[in-house]
């Protein structure tokens, strides 16, 4: 039983610049989830995929986020024109309604804007 | 809005003392409560998940319980190790969309 996957690990990148995020869940979960943390802070809630609906999103998330979770497999996380507040670790979780909800965490991608 | 209170921010204990981590939150109104462990530069890795209608959990030396109706969670640690130094994290699970993180409680056991 593979756990949840990321790719990359760690991005640097210049202001300005698009990065794209992968996440592989839980093979048979249907609820996946993304997670921003900043250093020092708890993570916070970005947005939530059921299966391939994205069913809600944070007001963290401007409009230069954008995630997507075709056929309800892997997602991508998307930030075009990055800015230096950017930086953080992206962390992406997944779940199944059957298991209690309890959230299962991949190793995050490590974002660095120069 | 839900906010999620984490008490003490840091703890230093010598090896092998039993020790309580506390999280407070402001809305009852929880679906289950989780505790994660996060390594530095790593992800969290979940060590106990306690349902809405459930007092406490147990794993191993571990042990938290669940007060909804005073919105507080103590994970219990017994017989501390130097391995478990990490940052405990306190979430709470606001429906099926997300859990609200408190800002966590570095641990550090000294041998």
């Amino acid at each position: 039983d593979t756990g949840v996957s990321q790719d990359p690990r760690h991005k640097i990148t210049k202001r300005g610049q698009n990065v794209t995020f992968r996440c592989d869940p839980i093979s048979e979960h249907n609820r996946l989830y993304w997670y921003r943390q900043t250093l020092g802070q708890g993570p916070e809630f970005l947005t939530y995929f059921q299966n391939e609906a994205q069913l809600e999103k944070s007001r963290l998330l401007s409009d230069r986020f954008s995630a997507e979770r075709p056929k309800g497999s892997f997602s991508t996380l998307e930030i075009q024109r990055t800015e230096q507040g950017d930086s953080a670790m992206y962390l992406c979780a997944s779940s199944l309604a059957s298991t209690g909800r309890e959230q299962f965490f991949g190793p995050g991608t490590r974002l660095t804007v120069l | 809005k839900q906010e999620v209170t984490q008490i003490p921010a840091a703890l230093s204990v010598p090896e092998g003392e039993n020790l309580v981590l506390n999280c407070s939150f402001t809305d009852s109104a929880i679906y289950n409560l989780q505790w994660f462990r996060q390594d530095p530069g790593k992800g969290l890795t979940s060590l106990l998940l306690i349902q809405s209608s459930q007092r406490e959990q147990t794993s191993g030396r571990l042990n938290a319980s669940l007060d909804k109706s005073s919105g507080r969670s103590t994970l219990y640690i017994a017989a501390s190790q130097p391995g478990d130094s990490a940052t405990y994290l306190c979430a709470v699970g606001q429906g099926a969309q997300k859990l609200v993180f408190g800002q966590g409680t570095r641990l550090t056991i000294n041998p």
